[in-house]
């Protein structure tokens, strides 16, 4: 069964400053995607960022990055020059290509300080 | 703009009763899906549907209904609404014209049993 961990419940970073947000997943197929959900306080979730596992290439958008390890299953989300807004719950997803069924992380609360 | 929209924002119930939370999209995407939010799970899949005429049952569907008349919208029944069902439901939709097209989800209903 496919499976998505995110192993830090609660991380906290300093305004502009740059944080890591871990995930891991187990997987036996060769075609999927991958994905970061933002879910602030209004409890809207947020589409951040895509993988797609066929791609070498690191997804990025703006201040979002990722590291995609594909041998080691690990997909972290980088936010650099952190702002105040991206406070927020986390989610890392993923999704078997042909397949409708997201399978998500159990979060990763981020808390950024003025 | 296009969005996708759910109603109610809350609700509060009684054990036995029944409950339809409504989704609506306008961007005219053939996937719908039904999520359940709970603290310590993430998101689990509820329902899904391709399609008008066409629905799927997800991870967690015991205790839920939905049916597809249209294409904009895929309600959730509770049939027999119990505590256990307390829960943030969020909608989402895809338009799965390529593999990797991303869901998009409505701002969410949560639900109180009593």
């Amino acid at each position: 069964a496919q499976t998505v961990t995110q192993s830090q419940p609660e991380m906290s970073v300093q305004e502009a400053e740059t944080v890591t947000l871990s995930c891991t997943y187990d997987t036996s197929e060769s075609d999927y995607y991958l994905f970061w959900y933002k879910q602030p306080p209004s409890r809207q979730m947020i589409l951040v960022i895509r993988q797609e596992a066929y791609k070498q290439q690191n997804a990025t958008e703006n201040r979002f990055s990722v590291n995609f390890q594909k041998a080691a299953k690990s997909f972290s989300l980088k936010i650099s020059d952190s702002q105040l807004g991206d406070a927020a719950m986390y989610f890392c997803a993923y999704r078997v290509g042909g397949s409708e069924k997201l399978v998500f992380g159990k979060g990763t609360k981020l808390t950024v300080n003025p | 703009d296009a969005e996708i929209t759910q109603s109610p924002r809350h609700k509060i119930t009684e054990t036995g009763r029944q409950v339809t939370l409504a989704c609506h999209q306008t961007w005219n995407h053939n996937n719908m899906f039904w999520y359940r939010q709970d603290l310590g799970h993430g998101l689990r899949l509820i329902h899904y549907s391709y399609g008008v005429q066409d629905t799927n049952k997800g991870e967690v569907s015991d205790g839920y209904s939905v049916s597809r008349s249209n294409t904009e919208d895929l309600p959730l029944t509770l049939e027999s609404a119990a505590s256990s069902q307390t829960s943030v439901y969020f909608c989402a939709s895809r338009y799965a014209v390529a593999a990797g097209d991303t869901q998009y989800f409505g701002p969410g209903t949560r639900l109180t049993v009593l």
